[in-house]
């Protein structure tokens, strides 16, 4: 089975950098992807880790390492419209269909 | 872009009724996944289809059923509802990353 443990909130200033945690302990493993969900709204998708190191994507950045079952989701010079809640979900390496498991997700705030 | 349609965006239904989520891709996926997201217990999975008429249970199955006769459509059933399935249905397809319907927000009286 996995195991997934994100932070529940954060909260962050708008232009600032947040870094957002998550930690996964799985039976097998085979890829990492971070979601975006505003309020209302249905997740889409932000990134995809499946090898150590980090990918860049525009103000968005993920990290992943595998040996410590650990990724990072980095957001730059914060806007407002960032306000959302972020999903970790894990690929399971048995599976067919590439079946996720999502953590409860972190809703993140952006204040002036 | 791959578009994931949902038949309803909100739905009330009484206990014990029997109630059809529609859900249709059109990007010609073979995978497709039934969620329900619930405040403080996310996304969890119901049941997903790899194929036309294949299914497998997911994480929380009990009290739902799905059928998957066409390659675009993947429906979940409540044979029975029940006031502990209101919740938020999210459907979604993949080839790689999940592609996610609106969402049907689901109430049982």
């Amino acid at each position: 089975g996995q195991n997934i443990d994100q932070p529940t909130e954060m909260t962050a200033t708008e232009g600032a950098i947040v870094q957002i945690n998550c930690t996964y302990q799985t039976s097998g493993f085979n890829g990492l992807f971070w979601y975006q969900q505003h309020a209302g709204e249905a997740p889409t998708f932000l990134s995809y880790n499946v090898l150590d190191g980090l990918e860049e994507k525009g103000r968005f950045s993920s990290f992943l390492s595998r040996s410590k079952g650990y990724s990072y989701l980095l957001l730059k010079e914060l806007q407002m419209k960032d306000s959302a809640s972020y999903l970790c979900a894990v690929r399971d390496e048995t599976g067919t269909a590439s079946k996720l498991t999502f953590g409860t997700g972190t809703r993140l705030q952006v204040t002036l | 872009d791959v578009k994931v349609t949902q038949s309803s965006r909100y739905l009330v239904k009484r206990t014990g009724e029997k109630v059809f989520l529609e859900c249709v891709q059109d990007m010609d996926h073979e995978n497709m996944f039934w969620y329900r997201q619930d405040p403080g217990l996310g996304l969890r999975l119901i049941y997903f289809s790899y194929d036309v008429k294949m299914k497998e249970k997911g994480d929380i199955p009990e009290g739902y059923s799905v059928s998957r006769e066409k390659k675009e459509r993947f429906s979940l059933i409540l044979e029975s509802a029940s006031t502990n399935q209101t919740s938020m249905y999210l459907c979604a397809s993949s080839f790689y990353e999940q592609y996610f319907g609106p969402g049907t927000r689901l109430t049982v009286t």
